[in-house]
């Protein structure tokens, strides 16, 4: 079975200042490693994504994540806030067997303030 | 380009009526499709997938069913409402051996 825990359900920055939103994983399996972003009333984006290869992943927006298997982490981050960042953030979990479904996070509510 | 369409955007229903929802993906064949559930507040719960015309997958019991009727067409049904089933509805896709999830726009759904 798979799980995500986010750390926080809410986050709040100073426009400019760093952006770090946690996320651990629980997999018997390697992993693939989503992060998605919601607006309100909007569906889910895809920010970026863990398959293989490269632990350290960039993805749209400036945003950049780390896989980190000794940790089971995947946290988000971002070096400057900017006001549009404000959302909430859902890390996702899925493998390369079984359904191929995500398992998500609970999310977490970044705050952008300025 | 692939996309996917999800309607309708918003959706008000007394309970004990009945629903439907409805996923068309365009551009892709032989996709995977999902239906989740996000409640006020809380994360999201995958309610439905599907590899493949009439082969449904249901993740947790409840009044709700899904029919997959064409290769890229995906329904959330439900023939009597309840006012637990009020919450924002996303239906994605997926290909059959790749790593990328994309999500509909999603149907606010609320029971009255």
């Amino acid at each position: 079975a798979q799980s995500v825990t986010q750390l926080g359900s809410h986050v709040s920055v100073s426009e400019g200042a760093l952006v770090l939103l946690r996320c651990n994983y629980s997999s018997s399996v390697p992993p693939y490693l989503f992060w998605y972003v919601q607006y309100p009333n909007q569906g889910l984006q895809l920010l970026l994504k863990y398959t293989t290869g490269a632990t350290l992943v960039k993805g749209i927006n400036g945003f950049e994540a780390e896989f980190k298997k000794s940790e089971t982490s995947f946290h988000l981050t971002k070096p400057s806030a900017h006001m549009s960042d404000a959302a909430e953030y859902f890390c996702a979990v899925s493998s390369d067997t079984g359904r191929r479904a995500l398992t998500f996070g609970s999310g977490t509510r970044l705050q952008v303030q300025p | 380009s692939q996309t996917i369409h999800q309607w309708p955007a918003t959706l008000v229903q007394p309970v004990g009526s009945p629903l439907s929802l409805e996923c068309t993906v365009e551009g892709t064949s032989n996709p995977n499709l999902y239906w989740y559930r996000q409640a006020a507040g809380r994360g999201l719960q995958l309610l439905f997938y599907s590899v493949g015309i009439g082969q449904i997958s249901s993740e947790v019991p409840q009044n709700l069913s899904a029919s997959r009727p064409q290769d890229r067409q995906f329904i959330l049904s439900s023939k009597k409402l309840l006012l637990s089933d009020s919450g924002f509805y996303l239906c994605a896709w997926s290909q059959r051996k790749g790593y990328g999830y994309t999500f509909g726009s999603g149907t606010r759904l609320t029971v009255v």
